[in-house]
């Protein structure tokens, strides 16, 4: 089946510092990757969608300067964290739509825990 | 605005039963929902797809059905386990996009 990575699994950094998480699509080539952001208890929240060769489309209220989404190839997109304080720690988590064996589902990465202190 | 919800209320239950999850939504009429399965610090799982033609699907133990006119969708498992034990999401794509809203999930507890 399609599988997602997400490098790091967990990243603890001080306020004020960037971040980037990267995710790739090990199988499969990604046209679109997905964003997401969970907070304990809470439901994953789209932050942007990905888009290879294109600019990512941000969800209203996300801040697209402070969230740098870069879709560098059919297999890789990061996200970058920057200037990231307190409020950013969360989970974060990317998916991937493997059109190849259907157009809705996602396969989601293991997720990445973000902390700043 | 389009809601989902789920009972956020832990469903605790013995081994061998029925565990039954809810997904209720508003203000919408997906073309299909999804249930997602997400453990303790992980990326969710994908589980079941179901379209609005469809009344029930079934995966094994698994077992989803899906009301379009109760805006409803249910999700079983039967013969459950502890391994079962999880959080359990249901998604729907916003209208003619692959972006989807997640509900904010049922914990579930198999107790052995």
């Amino acid at each position: 089946g399609a599988v997602v990575s997400q490098h790091p699994s967990w990243v603890i950094c001080k306020s004020g510092t960037s971040v980037k998480i990267e995710c790739r699509s090990l199988d499969f080539q990604a046209t679109t990757m997905f964003w997401y952001r969970q907070f304990p208890k809470q439901s994953l929240m789209l932050m942007a969608t990905s888009n290879e060769g294109s600019k990512a489309t941000y969800e209203q209220g996300v801040e697209k300067d402070k969230f740098l989404i870069n879709h560098a190839s059919l297999t890789l997109s990061t996200l970058t964290v920057t200037s990231a304080h307190p409020e950013d720690s969360s989970f974060y988590i990317c998916s991937a739509r493997d059109p190849g064996t259907s157009q809705e589902t996602q396969y989601f990465g293991p997720g990445t825990r973000l902390l700043v202190l | 605005s389009q809601k989902i919800e789920q009972n956020s209320e832990a469903l605790n239950i013995q081994e061998g039963k029925t565990a039954t999850l809810t997904c209720n939504y508003t203000n919408y009429s997906p073309a299909y929902l999804q249930w997602y399965r997400q453990d303790p610090g992980r990326g969710p799982v994908f589980l079941l797809l179901i379209r609005e033609n469809e009344k029930e699907k079934r995966k094994e133990r698994l077992k989803v059905t899906f009301d379009t006119t109760l805006k409803q969708s249910l999700f079983h498992i039967t013969a459950s386990q502890p391994a079962d034990s999880a959080t359990y999401l249901c998604a729907l794509p916003t209208s003619g996009t692959y972006k989807y809203i997640f509900g904010t999930g049922t914990r579930l507890k198999v107790l052995a």
